[in-house]
């Protein structure tokens, strides 16, 4: 069975900082992996998905994550904080077709402080 | 374009009333929605998959008859929660997955805050 993992509950990183956000999956064949983004009160806005093709996948607002197969990782990240990125952050892998839904991490808090 | 909207955001209910909440596809046609339920700091929880014109499939602890489900169109869903008790306030997210698209992809709908008095 698919799973996900977001080892970090509570992340707090200074305004300008660099952010990693940690995921790892378990998941028998090539894992189709999303990271979203959810303000409170809000809903779920994607920040980017990995299909295929080049590991390194580029997002909205800077993030990027990079794929590791070797590490079943899918970590976010971002070079330089913004405080307005302050929000709930949940990984999620699926299965390449069919209509199986999206498993979701617990998600990682993410606090940004001046 | 994949917008999905719920309908309504908020609602707030008596105990013992029904609330039926819409799902939208906006700008395409969705064999399949999800409904998911999430508490306050918790992740998304998955009730049930929706598809249009079969009976929903119910997740494992999901009661069928309290949490009514029916997608009648390909670009509608709606959850009725039956009877409702202040237990089932929670935030409701649909999901929709864009028909004959390629991976698995779903858009996600703004969300709707139950709160039963």
């Amino acid at each position: 069975a698919q799973s996900v993992t977001q080892p970090d509950i509570h992340i707090t990183v200074s305004e300008g900082a660099s952010l990693e956000l940690r995921c790892n999956y378990s998941y028998g064949a090539t894992p189709y992996l999303f990271w979203y983004v959810q303000s409170p009160g809000q809903g779920l806005q994607l920040l980017l998905k990995y299909f295929s093709g080049d590991t390194l996948v580029q997002g909205i607002k800077g993030f990027e994550a990079e794929f590791k197969r070797s590490q079943s990782s899918f970590n976010l990240r971002k070079p330089s904080v913004h405080w307005s990125d302050a929000a709930e952050y949940f990984c999620a892998v699926g299965e390449g077709a069919g209509n199986t839904p999206l498993v979701f991490g617990k998600g990682t808090r993410l606090s940004v402080i001046a | 374009g994949a917008v999905v909207s719920q309908h309504p955001s908020r609602v707030i209910c008596k105990s013992g009333t029904s609330v039926k909440i819409e799902c939208r596809s906006l700008d395409f046609q969705a064999t399949t929605m999800f409904w998911y339920r999430q508490f306050p700091k918790q992740s998304l929880m998955l009730m049930a998959t929706s598809n249009e014109g079969s009976k929903a499939t119910y997740e494992q602890g999901v009661e069928k008859d309290k949490f009514l489900i029916n997608h009648a169109s390909l670009t509608l869903s709606t959850l009725t929660v039956t009877s409702a008790h202040p237990e089932d306030s929670s935030f409701y997210i649909c999901s929709a997955r864009l028909s004959g698209r390629g991976p698995n992809e779903q858009f996600f709908g703004p969300g709707t805050r139950l709160t039963v008095l």
